[in-house]
């Protein structure tokens, strides 16, 4: 079984600073990928970033970066200079080798960006 | 533009009303999925096909049917067996296998039952 746990309900971060989103997995597969979505208020869910378990360098997309520790088994995103339009709930989800495409997901973590 | 459709986007039905969700791609993908998501929580999984003809239960199958008869299309019924069916409903493809494995979502459908 697969597991992913988002530990932060929400997170508040002033415009231009950096904020790091937590997000750590459970998996039994060998190989697996780690994802991030953002829901904005609309409703529609936005592809940031993506992180296979084998990958060396850790995944950078633009303002999104992904702490990647495996051994933690950490998957944590990053946002920097954070932007009013980045205020939308923030998913982790992960797709394990035997999941057939499946993707499970934590909770999420409403990020509030102040002016 | 290639994409997903869900339609209808608002919905309203009274308790005991089988309702259909329709959810349309022309992204040219094999596998289709539909999630639910309530106030303030994850997505779960509800049925999931990943060619057409053939759909597995997902997690939360209960009160809920689905048919793949096209590739395009992937429609799910919320029976009125379904006990508490007011949720947002989020329909997704991919090419299940190669490259990342990533969702594509539609903008989703939202179900009230008054």
């Amino acid at each position: 079984a697969q597991k992913i746990t988002q530990t932060q309900p929400g997170m508040f971060v002033q415009e231009k600073e950096a904020v790091t989103l937590d997000c750590t997995y459970d998996t039994s597969d060998p190989s697996y990928g780690l994802f991030w979505y953002k829901q904005p208020s609309s409703g529609e869910m936005i592809f940031l970033i993506y992180q296979g378990s084998y990958d060396q360098q850790n995944a950078t997309e633009g303002r999104y970066s992904l702490n990647f520790q495996k051994a933690r088994k950490s998957a944590n995103l990053v946002i920097s200079a954070s932007q009013l339009g980045d205020s939308a709930m923030y998913f982790c989800a992960m797709l394990g080798g035997t999941s057939y495409g499946k993707l499970t997901f934590g909770q999420g973590t409403i990020l509030t960006v102040h002016p | 533009d290639g994409g997903i459709t869900q339609s209808p986007k608002y919905l309203f039905r009274k308790e005991g009303q089988n309702v259909t969700l329709s959810c349309e791609q022309n992204l040219n993908h094999d596998a289709m999925y539909w999630y639910r998501q309530d106030p303030g929580q994850g997505l779960r999984l509800i049925y999931y096909s990943q060619i057409v003809n053939d759909f597995q239960k997902g997690d939360i199958a209960e009160g809920y049917s689905v048919s793949r008869e096209k590739k395009e299309s992937f429609p799910l019924t919320v029976t009125s067996a379904q006990k508490n069916p007011t949720a947002f409903y989020l329909c997704a493809s991919s090419i299940p296998f190669t490259g990342t494995g990533e969702l594509f979502f539609g903008e989703g459908s939202r179900l009230t039952v008054l």
